[in-house]
């Protein structure tokens, strides 16, 4: 069974530039997150789907962050604009009914 | 307020030299611990799911067990390749407290 797909898994850009990430999640796993992931600290979550709706975006920053999920299938995850505070792996996971989340291998951003 | 807190930050073993590591937890109502393992430069793999406390579960050289207030993840006679940062997260079982609250997570380093 393939695995939750993300892409690019590095990006380096400079503040105030936009970036986009994408994420592919196993095939018939209706919710999907977005976590932030700082060095050294445990996932942040951004955002929850649960099949092309918002579940919780409380913590996502919505002046720069925004994310969707069209068809219910893949999402993406946009900054405009890129501050250096955003530096951080991105983590794209779907996860099981019974509650395990699958994770990819995230998408690495240097704001320089 | 809901919280997670794992310890120790960091653990240096010598291989064979079995440990414990701690997640300690406050939550309303317990839905769900869940211990995940997670190497430099990838995403947290799933480990084990414990729902109750008495529950047990083993894989290979892991064993998590579970109490009211903290579960613990066993690992016996350890090798390098066990080497990874271990993420313990929680999920409650009403309104808000259905979201995932993460731990910051131990750094096991296993010398041979």
């Amino acid at each position: 069974e393939a695995g939750v797909a993300q892409s690019p898994r590095y990006k380096i850009i400079e503040k105030r530039q936009s970036v986009a990430f994408w994420c592919n999640p196993i095939s018939g796993h209706a919710t999907l997150y977005w976590y932030q992931q700082i060095l050294g600290q445990g996932p942040k979550l951004l955002i929850q789907f649960q099949n092309n709706g918002v579940v919780d975006d409380s913590q996502l920053p919505k002046d720069r962050f925004s994310a969707e999920r069209l068809k219910g299938v893949d999402s993406t995850l946009k900054i405009q604009p890129a501050k250096l505070e955003d530096s951080a792996v991105y983590l794209c996971a779907s996860r099981l009914p019974t509650g395990e989340l699958f994770f990819g291998e995230g998408s690495r951003l240097t704001v320089l | 307020e809901d919280q997670v807190t794992q310890s120790p930050e960091a653990l240096r073993l010598q291989e064979g030299e079995s440990s414990s590591l701690n997640c300690s937890y406050t939550v309303s109502g317990l839905r769900g611990l869940f211990w995940y393992r997670q190497d430099p430069g990838k995403g947290p793999e799933f480990l084990f799911t414990l729902y109750s406390a008495g529950e047990e579960k083993e894989k290979e050289r892991l064993k998590a067990t579970l109490t009211k207030k903290e579960s613990f993840l066993h690992i016996t006679a350890p090798k390098p390749e066990d080497s990874a940062t271990y993420l313990c997260a929680v999920q409650g079982s009403a309104g808000n407290n259905r979201k995932l609250i993460w731990g910051l997570g131990t750094s096991l380093a296993v010398n041979p």
